[in-house]
């Protein structure tokens, strides 16, 4: 199974973006469907976007309006979601994961708390 | 976007007795493959969540059998035999049918 390795807490100001890296180690990357999901402060999950590495193309939630970009790295084993033009309610806590949808294994990563404040 | 109720929101259960959460969606989740993704996962407090349950009524590996889920179309349950003390957290239906994934607004399980 893979195991994923998140980046650091971030505090962004508004406006600025902010990109969370997702380190998967173990399993098959390339071939595994990478989800970003999202949790405000005693809310519950949002599904963000997500990629499959070897195909390249990633899917995001219309929501974010063009505000998010997913993005794998085969190379490093590393996904990546950037958010722009940051709100405050942008924030909360973004998790990777792997194969939520599929009939093998899920994965999670940590979590990277992205706290949105002037 | 499809919408995901549960409930009850909040379940206060007793170890060792049984319970039980409700899943709806606003329209079908059965897809053009015939397969039905409805997924069920459980979230301790200060954890990432896990999966329990794919496709309806399938346990992922290392889940107890003590969990079982069922349903088809837009009705779905999950379904604790013995409630254990791991057990108490957030439980959050899933949708993986239709674009966006969406998932349910979460059932708080707690020990009375």
């Amino acid at each position: 199974q893979v195991q994923l390795v998140q980046s650091g807490a971030e505090v962004k100001k508004p406006g600025s973006s902010v990109k969370v890296s997702c380190k998967a180690s173990g399993g098959s990357f390339s071939t595994s469907t990478i989800s970003w999901l999202r949790q405000a402060p005693g809310q519950g999950l949002e599904w963000v976007g997500g990629i499959v590495p070897i195909f390249g193309a990633a899917k995001t939630a219309q929501k974010f309006q063009g505000r998010v970009t997913v993005t794998a790295d085969e190379s490093t084993t590393t996904a990546y979601m950037e958010l722009t033009s940051l709100r405050s309610e942008d924030t909360a806590v973004y998790y990777c994961a792997t194969d939520i949808n599929r009939p093998v294994g899920d994965s999670w990563g940590q979590g990277t708390l992205v706290t949105v404040s002037s | 976007d499809v919408v995901m109720t549960q409930s009850p929101l909040s379940l206060p259960v007793t170890l060792g007795q049984p319970a039980s959460i409700s899943c709806r969606s606003s329209q079908s989740l059965v897809d053009s493959d015939g397969k039905t993704y409805l997924n069920w996962f459980h979230q301790r407090p200060g954890q990432s969540p896990r999966r329990l349950i794919y496709q309806v009524s399938n346990r992922d590996s290392g889940v107890p059998d003590r969990f079982s889920g069922s349903g088809s179309g837009t009705d779905f349950i999950l379904k604790i035999s013995r409630v254990e003390a791991e057990d108490v957290g957030v439980y959050y239906c899933m949708q993986g049918t239709h674009w966006p994934l969406t998932f349910g607004p979460g059932t708080t399980v707690d020990i009375k």
